[in-house]
């Protein structure tokens, strides 16, 4: 079962953008991850904010944490070709070893 | 660090038919999970070892499906008189645990067609 959805399904942008992805999620975390997925590849870890953490930074990426809302966005700044991508949220339950992804979101950067 | 490594990559069976995909992990984590993925989906998890221990298996793994990690090291994944439902990419990931932070390296995937 997913864990998380993402909004929005899917979402176009020029590149220089801004994209922003949000993730909702149903249970108590300890940690929020998000990855990336090129088409038809494996995925690859982009970040990963704490549960005691509200926002955290990682070169053009900008993660946020809202426990109360149990939601997190990704914001993507000054998107480029090669951030087209499905980008993936992740949860990790307290006590449980796994995570649970979401339904994703599907960018693409328009040239 | 040669990464996680998923063979083969591409499966196409008959229905019916028994399908094994094995998972090299990165050779230091001592976790080993496996998710489908199908289409359009986020991955779904199926079971995970901690060294050659099965800690956790999913409710989607039928007892048709069956994954070993002798000596903890590589696993397989078995699929027994494959359904058409069955076709998806089989993911593999690994992780630490001692001083890990949650994050899985993933494999390349194996997609299975089933015919």
């Amino acid at each position: 079962s997913q864990q998380g959805e993402e909004d929005p399904q899917a979402l176009s942008i020029q590149e220089g953008e801004n994209a922003t992805m949000n993730c909702s999620y149903k249970t108590s975390i300890n940690n929020l991850q998000w990855y990336r997925q090129n088409s038809g590849r494996g995925l690859v870890h982009l970040i990963l904010i704490r549960s005691n953490e509200r926002e955290k930074h990682s070169g053009r990426l900008r993660v946020t944490l809202d426990t109360s809302k149990k939601s997190s966005s990704l914001l993507i700044t000054a998107s480029r070709a090669a951030d087209t991508a499905s980008y993936f949220c992740a949860t990790e339950a307290w006590g449980n070893e796994k995570l649970t992804f979401g339904t994703g979101t599907r960018l693409t950067i328009i040239p | 660090d040669t990464g996680v490594s998923q063979d083969p990559r591409h499966k196409i069976t008959k229905r019916g038919q028994n399908v094994t995909f094995r998972c090299d992990p990165i050779s230091e984590h001592n976790r080993l999970y496996w998710y489908r993925q199908t289409l359009g989906q986020g991955p779904e998890f199926l079971t995970y070892f901690q060294n050659e221990a099965q800690l956790e298996k999913s409710r989607l793994l039928s007892d048709r499906f069956s994954a070993e990690r002798p000596k903890g090291s590589f696993s397989t994944l078995e699929i027994q008189r494959t359904e058409q439902g069955d076709s998806a990419m089989y993911l593999c990931a690994s992780s630490r645990t001692s001083g890990r932070n949650g994050e899985l390296f993933f494999g390349e995937g194996s997609r299975l067609t089933v015919l």
